[in-house]
């Protein structure tokens, strides 16, 4: 089954401790997104890649760190969360060239305490 | 990237047909209208994509008139299911940076 699959779907964190959202996707799609979504914000697009080892700033990157070194991960990185990075965090893909339709993960709750 | 107008909540009743216009005043040329759907607790996904007239498809239609400055969502005979967020976006498709914005909650009652 074509899918984008994100771990954890929950965590809760406190100030300061590095963690680690990990995304993967089984369609062979080059291009890979980190988006959050907040109430009243809709969804902000934090970094973006367009293939492995090149990625680029989204609208909303400051306190995050991405890496692209196999074309179907493309883990999201929090070096030291803070409360306002309490969010839902989706992860997308498509096909370069193809960016408006993007395949989205279940998304990942986390809450920084 | 266009920015887009489209309105907060919207109500309807099953077996009504739903339409969600969506205002685009500045769009460019090479930029195309694109819909998604959001349910609770899921990732969004995309319903539909045109550049003028009309498109459809299994879930929506899509008409977009002549000059482009406005585009509408139609969801046929909706059900309890097609509660949702719905969101416009408009921009070139080569555009690797997309902007979702608040969306329009449709809440279909019995």
């Amino acid at each position: 089954e074509a899918q984008v699959t994100q771990n954890p779907r929950y965590l809760i964190t406190v100030t300061g401790k590095k963690l680690t959202v990990t995304c993967s996707q089984n369609m062979n799609h080059e291009y890979m997104s980190w988006y959050r979504q907040d109430p009243g914000l809709g969804l902000r697009q934090i970094y973006y890649s367009m293939n492995v080892e090149v990625t680029d700033k989204g609208d909303v990157p400051e306190g995050y760190k991405v890496s692209r070194k196999e074309k179907r991960n493309f883990p999201l990185i929090l070096e030291s969360p803070s409360p306002n990075q309490t969010s839902l965090y989706f992860c997308a893909s498509s096909l370069l060239g193809q960016e408006y339709e993007q395949y989205f993960g279940p998304g990942t709750r986390l809450t920084v305490t | 990237l266009a920015k887009t107008t489209q309105p907060i909540s919207m109500d309807s009743y099953e077996g009504q047909e739903v339409n969600i216009t969506c205002s685009h005043n500045n769009i460019a040329t090479n930029d195309y209208i694109t819909w998604y759907q959001q349910f609770p607790s899921q990732g969004p996904r995309f319903i539909i994509q045109g550049y003028k007239t009309k498109v459809t498809n299994e879930v929506a239609s899509l008409f977009i008139p002549a000059d482009r400055k406005s585009s509408t969502l139609s969801l046929p005979r909706v059900s309890l299911s097609d509660t949702a967020v719905y969101y416009c976006l408009v921009g070139d498709p080569n555009d690797y940076k997309l902007s979702f914005g608040a969306g329009t909650t449709v809440t279909v009652r019995a």
